[in-house]
């Protein structure tokens, strides 16, 4: 079963504009993960939210995480064209042994 | 360090056929995993391995087995292939377990497709 669903599906955008990308999720949650997937390759771990935390960021990009919605938001600022690519939600559940659910993802297009 | 390693990168199996899919990590990472992805459905996890020795079922088991007999290797066998295990396969590795707020390392995947 998916827990995290990823909001919109596919999003194109300028190269500079701002990229924001959602995730929603069902039951409480120890972690949430956003990954990168360029076309025919494998995924790329970008930045990990415990559920203590309530913002990250790292270079260009910004998550956040609202428990009592239980949502986060993945944001890329000054989007590049390099840029473009699949990116998906991760939740981990609490409890122990618990496994990494994987959204559907939300497909980025940036045009140079 | 070359991370994550799969093999093949693509392959061809006919309905009844069993063949394995290879995994194999040098990071000395205690966790692996094998996801299949297909369209519109994400990755869903199949089998993982907590360690040398240990193995468990994920979400969709049915049809795959696994051994590990070593830290590096993660084999995912398919003991007699289906059109429905046409996918893309993911082996991942992480240094901790996931629940424990750990990164997943993937490989770069197998593509599979069963006529």
């Amino acid at each position: 079963s998916q827990q995290g669903e990823e909001d919109p599906q596919a999003l194109s955008i300028q190269e500079g504009e701002n990229a924001t990308m959602n995730c929603s999720y069902k039951t409480s949650i120890n972690n949430l993960q956003w990954y990168r997937q360029n076309s025919g390759r494998g995924l790329v771990h970008l930045i990990l939210i415990r559920s203590n935390e309530r913002e990250k960021h790292s270079g260009r990009l910004r998550v956040t995480l609202d428990t009592s919605k239980k949502s986060s938001s993945l944001l890329i600022t000054a989007s590049r064209a390099a840029d473009t690519a699949s990116y998906f939600c991760a939740t981990v559940p609490t409890g122990a042994n618990s496994k990494l659910t994987f959204g559907k993802g939300i497909t980025l297009s940036v045009r140079p | 360090n070359a991370g994550v390693t799969q093999t093949p990168k693509f392959q061809v199996l006919k309905t009844g056929q069993s063949m394995t899919l290879q995994c194999a990590q040098d990071m000395n990472h205690e966790y692996m995993s094998w996801y299949r992805q297909d369209p519109g459905m994400g990755l869903r996890l199949i089998h993982y391995s907590v360690g040398a020795g240990i193995t468990d079922q994920g979400e969709v088991p049915n049809g795959y087995n696994v051994s590990r007999s070593t830290t590096e290797d993660f084999p995912l066998r398919l003991l007699s292939a289906a059109p429905s295990q046409t996918s893309v396969y993911f082996c991942a590795s992480s240094p901790r377990l996931v629940w424990m707020g750990s990164e997943q390392f993937f490989g770069p995947g197998t593509r599979l497709t069963v006529l």
